[in-house]
C-alpha cells in the first residue's frame, strides 16, 4: 500500500531554514510526481509546489519562488522540501502529498498524503 | 493565483443531503475539467474525495458526487452521517503543474 512517511516536528527561529523530508513506499517512486501543501494553524490548505519524481522538475508557487527549493532522492524514495528565510507566518503543517503518474498524466490531484510535519517559526 | 471562493460553513441533519459549492474564474475551474475535492478531519491530513470534477477513488462511497456548471463545481454529500462532519476542500488545476484551493468549508451534521 502507499504510504508518506515526513519527517518530524521542527522549531526554528525567524531567518533559519528548515529541510522535511517524505518518505515514500509502496510504488514506484520515480513515475509519480510530489506537491507539498501546507496549512497555518485554523486556515485553509495552500498549494506550495510541484515536482516531478521522474525528471526533477518543479513549479513553485509565486508567493514562494526564491524561498523554497523542492528535490527527491530516487535511491532513498525520499522527498524534500527546504525553506528558507522563515518567518512567523510560515508556521503551518506542511503536508507531502503524490501527485500524477508522469509525465502522462501530470494534471492529476495529489492522492496519496503525509501525516503532516508542523513547523514553528519562533523567536 | 487567487483561491477559490467556498462557503465558510454549511450545516445538514442526518439523512439529509447537501451541496457545498465552489466558486472559480475562466483561468482556473472555467478552463479545465479538472476539480478534486478533499475531506480533512481535525487533526488529520486530507483525503481525496472527488477528482476530475466527478469521479470517485476507490473506497469513497458513493454518497460522495461532484459536478460542474461554468466557473462553479460543486460537492454533494447525500443521506448526511456523523462521520460525515469535517472541513471539505475544493482544488482546482490551473496549467502548468500548478493548483489552487479553495478556502475550505466547515460541514456540520446537527
Amino acid at each position: 500500500q502507499v504510504q508518506l512517511v515526513q519527517s518530524g516536528a521542527e522549531v526554528k527561529k525567524p531567518g533559519a531554514s528548515v529541510k522535511v523530508s517524505c518518505k515514500a513506499s509502496g510504488y514506484t517512486f520515480a513515475s509519480y510526481a510530489f506537491s507539498w501543501v501546507r496549512q497555518a494553524p485554523g486556515q485553509g490548505l495552500e498549494w506550495m509546489g510541484w515536482i516531478s519524481a521522474y525528471s526533477g522538475n518543479t513549479n513553485y508557487a509565486q508567493n514562494l519562488q526564491g524561498r523554497v527549493t523542492m528535490t527527491t532522492d530516487t535511491s532513498t524514495t525520499t522527498a524534500y522540501m527546504e525553506l528558507r528565510s522563515l518567518r512567523s507566518d510560515d508556521t503551518a503543517v506542511y503536508y507531502c502529498a503524490r501527485g500524477g503518474h508522469v509525465p502522462i498524466a501530470v494534471a492529476d490531484p495529489p492522492d496519496y498524503w503525509g501525516q503532516g510535519t508542523l513547523v514553528t517559526v519562533s523567536s | 493565483q487567487s483561491a477559490l471562493t467556498q462557503p465558510a460553513s454549511v450545516s445538514g441533519s442526518p439523512g439529509q443531503s447537501i451541496t457545498i459549492s465552489c466558486t472559480g474564474t475562466s483561468s482556473d475551474i472555467g478552463s479545465y475539467d479538472l476539480v478534486s475535492w478533499y475531506q480533512q478531519h481535525p487533526g488529520k491530513a486530507p483525503k481525496l474525495m472527488i477528482y476530475e470534477g466527478s469521479k470517485r477513488p476507490s473506497g469513497v462511497s458513493n454518497r460522495f458526487s461532484g459536478s460542474k456548471s461554468g466557473n462553479t463545481a460543486s460537492l454533494t454529500i447525500s443521506g448526511l452521517q456523523a462521520e460525515d462532519e469535517a472541513d471539505y476542500y475544493c482544488c482546482s488545476y490551473v496549467g502548468s503543474s500548478t493548483w489552487v484551493f479553495g478556502g475550505g468549508t466547515k460541514l456540520t451534521v446537527l
